[in-house]
């Protein structure tokens, strides 16, 4: 599976757009990419996915850049609950989900 | 939607006793399991992957015979941590693949404190 890169830590204010970015330049054309979260001691939650496409739900937004060599995970109006760490996944379906560092997004009041 | 219930939520153990650690999918059935250890500030990190029926595949590095796993029932997969040392201590958290499609749901994890 691809390699992602997402920063390190970010920062949002309450009620603001976070946008979450991520790198995966080397995604093959099988590969999708997948948004979970992990707040603190818990285990991680499914946010979204998507192949070439933008996509949305009731969580997010993911907009998936035409060559697919970057994504941004878009929360539109964040919440302090929202606070967490954000994995951005590609991988190929049925295969592992494995984790890397993250972001760790901390929305302030 | 799809639950994945993990039982104990913490749990404290003496060094050399071993700890079992249970993983359920309560209205799927899972072909397959995954385990994740996860230690302070650092990202989960897959241990091993489980399949009904079958034995269970471990990641490099990890120890077999000290982590064992038992995946008996399409709906239950079981992680003892044998012998558990305090550098055991650590987040351990489940995942299942629904039997179609490819959603993964995880467990709430847990929090293994070897003393």
């Amino acid at each position: 599976d691809a390699k992602t890169t997402q920063p390190p830590s970010m920062d949002c204010a309450e009620g603001r757009a976070a946008n979450l970015p991520c790198n995966h330049s080397t995604i093959s054309g099988n590969e999708y990419v997948y948004w979970y979260r992990q707040i603190h001691s818990q285990g991680p939650q499914y946010i979204i996915h998507g192949l070439k496409n933008n996509e949305t739900n009731e969580m997010a937004s993911l907009i998936i850049t035409e060559d697919r060599k970057s994504s941004t995970l878009i929360l539109p109006h964040a919440t302090l609950r929202d606070t967490a760490v954000y994995y951005c996944i590609v991988r190929v379906t049925n295969n592992d989900m494995r984790f890397g560092a993250g972001t760790r997004l901390t929305v302030k009041p | 939607g799809a639950v994945v219930s993990q039982h104990p939520s913490r749990v404290i153990c003496k060094s050399g006793t071993s700890v079992k650690i249970e993983c359920r999918s309560l209205d799927f059935q899972a072909t397959t399991m995954f385990w994740y250890r996860q230690f302070p500030k650092q990202s989960l990190m897959l241990m091993a992957t489980s399949n009904e029926g079958s034995k269970a595949t471990y990641e490099q590095g990890v120890e077999k015979d000290k982590f064992l796993i038992n995946h008996a029932s399409l709906t239950l997969s079981t992680l003892t941590v044998t012998s558990a040392h305090p550098e055991d201590s650590s987040f351990y958290i489940c995942s299942a693949r629904m039997w179609t499609g490819d959603g993964y749901t995880f467990g709430s994890g847990t929090r293994l404190t070897v003393v």
